[in-house]
């Protein structure tokens, strides 16, 4: 039950084309959704995070989607430039409790083209 | 204010050596997290840790690891008589308060290569 999956596992976009993520939680008792986006030879940086309470969360050209009812959320990215391209991450955690910790997705590989 | 420090970056153990891994966290962050990235691959959370106490190891394999972060100084993860399938990218995440309380902050990461 502690299992995120995310697709697609590559990704190629154009330049100013929309890029999307997607993942699906199994654990109904995660409560906290972030996104990471990593550069190679760097460490995971947060993007962007979603709590449950609401559907959408927008920050610039980056969106989460948020479907409660069919436990997946998704990430957009409009307007995609070269320097986004990157590897990101979804992950969940259910937050109650003093041993919260993040479970990670496999990643997604994105390349934005010119 | 200096980020996850993270040392070595890179190390090279022959079968059989101990390898120790180093995280320094983030000013004021008592909340240690040490994740493993093999290639291609995401991170699989191995511990979590606050200062002097191990809060959840569950992702620990039950030999040859252990994790500590004492009173003084940082964290350590170490891996004794290491085997090639400990190859792989060690990250140290750190935070204020946990993860219900915001994000976690990665350092670099340590990449050990085991000949």
């Amino acid at each position: 039950q502690q299992q995120v999956k995310q697709s697609p596992q590559s990704l190629i976009v154009q330049k100013g084309g929309i890029s999307i993520i997607n993942c699906a939680y199994e654990n109904t008792a995660f409560d906290y959704f972030p996104w990471y986006q990593q550069f190679p030879g760097k460490g995971p940086a947060l993007l962007i995070a979603i709590r449950p309470d609401v559907s959408e969360k927008k920050e610039g050209r980056f969106t989460i989607s948020f479907n409660k009812s069919a436990k997946q959320f998704s990430l957009h990215i409009m307007d995609s430039q070269p320097g986004d391209s990157a590897t990101y991450f979804c992950a969940a955690s259910r937050t109650a409790g003093t041993a919260s910790k993040l479970t990670f997705g496999t990643g997604t590989r994105l390349q934005v083209t010119l | 204010n200096a980020g996850v420090m993270q040392n070595p970056r890179h190390l090279v153990r022959r079968r059989g050596q101990e390898a120790r891994l180093r995280c320094s966290p983030m000013k004021g962050h008592s909340h240690v997290y040490w994740y493993r990235q093999l290639p291609e691959e995401g991170l699989k959370f191995m511990v979590y840790l606050q200062k002097e106490n191990i809060i959840d190891e569950s992702g620990m394999p039950k030999e040859r690891f252990s994790a500590e972060f004492p009173k003084e100084g940082p964290s350590i993860l170490r891996i004794q008589q290491v085997v090639r399938g400990d190859s792989a990218a060690y990250f140290c995440a750190s935070s204020r308060q946990g993860v219900d309380a915001g994000e976690l902050f990665f350092g670099e990461g340590s990449r050990l290569t085991v000949l």
